[in-house]
């Protein structure tokens, strides 16, 4: 069973830019939300995709979107990047239907915004 | 809105004793589940136990045991027999049953050293 894997691992980017980030859910799961961590914090929901659809965003302005794809992978966009917006960015992936609610989150994507 | 609350920043234990790491958290819910998730440095985070709030008895996962007291909102993990390998970020986490959004919140996270 392969796990949650994100890409890229690291990246650098600079203020007012756009960035993509991507993962891969876990197989046979069809269900990905979005996590930002800050350093030294917990991480925070940003929003989750239910074949295809956004069923739930936390609290993060419409610069952060997403999209999952019919094979149940999935993009974070961010556009007019700020410096705040450095973090861990985390993918965790789940069943809908049984799982009792267990994440399975990937290794992350570190994204530094200068 | 639902929060959760770790009040200990760092702690360390000795190979091979017990620790117990806090946990209290608020809701107005009455269905939920309740995770405790281990960070290792760089590497991804992983379930260590989880509770559902409609259960009484406490969970356990061979060294890892939970201490749930609903009506105190508190939810504390209990490491045995400490690892080297337990060194890590550990992370508690609330998720509301019947949105259809699994969303979770965390705390802020307990760093916890293992020393041998």
């Amino acid at each position: 069973e392969t796990g949650v894997t994100q890409s890229p691992t690291h990246l650098i980017k600079t203020r007012g830019q756009q960035v993509t980030l991507r993962c891969s859910s876990q197989s046979g799961h069809n269900t990905v939300s979005w996590y930002q961590q800050a350093l030294g914090q917990g991480p925070q929901f940003i929003f989750q995709y239910y074949r295809e659809e956004e069923n739930g965003r936390g609290n993060f302005p419409p610069r952060f979107s997403g999209l999952q794809f019919p094979n149940y992978s999935s993009e974070l966009n961010v556009n007019a990047l700020e410096l705040d917006d450095s973090a861990l960015y985390l993918c965790a992936s789940s069943k809908t239907s049984g799982g009792a609610g267990e994440q399975f989150f990937g290794p992350g994507t570190r994204l530094t915004v200068l | 809105a639902q929060t959760v609350t770790q009040s200990q920043p760092e702690m360390s234990v000795q190979e091979a004793e017990t620790v117990t790491l806090s946990c209290t958290y608020d809701t107005s819910e009455s269905n939920y589940y309740l995770f405790w998730y281990k960070q290792p440095p760089s590497r991804q985070m992983i379930l260590v136990i989880r509770q559902e709030a409609y259960k009484q008895q406490n969970a356990t996962e061979n060294r890892f045991s939970v201490n749930f007291q609903k009506a105190a909102k508190s939810f504390s993990l209990k490491i045995s027999d400490s690892q080297l390998g337990d060194t890590a970020m550990y992370f508690c986490a609330f998720m509301k049953l019947g949105s259809g959004t699994y969303k979770y919140i965390f705390g802020t996270g307990t760093r916890l050293k293992v020393l041998a």
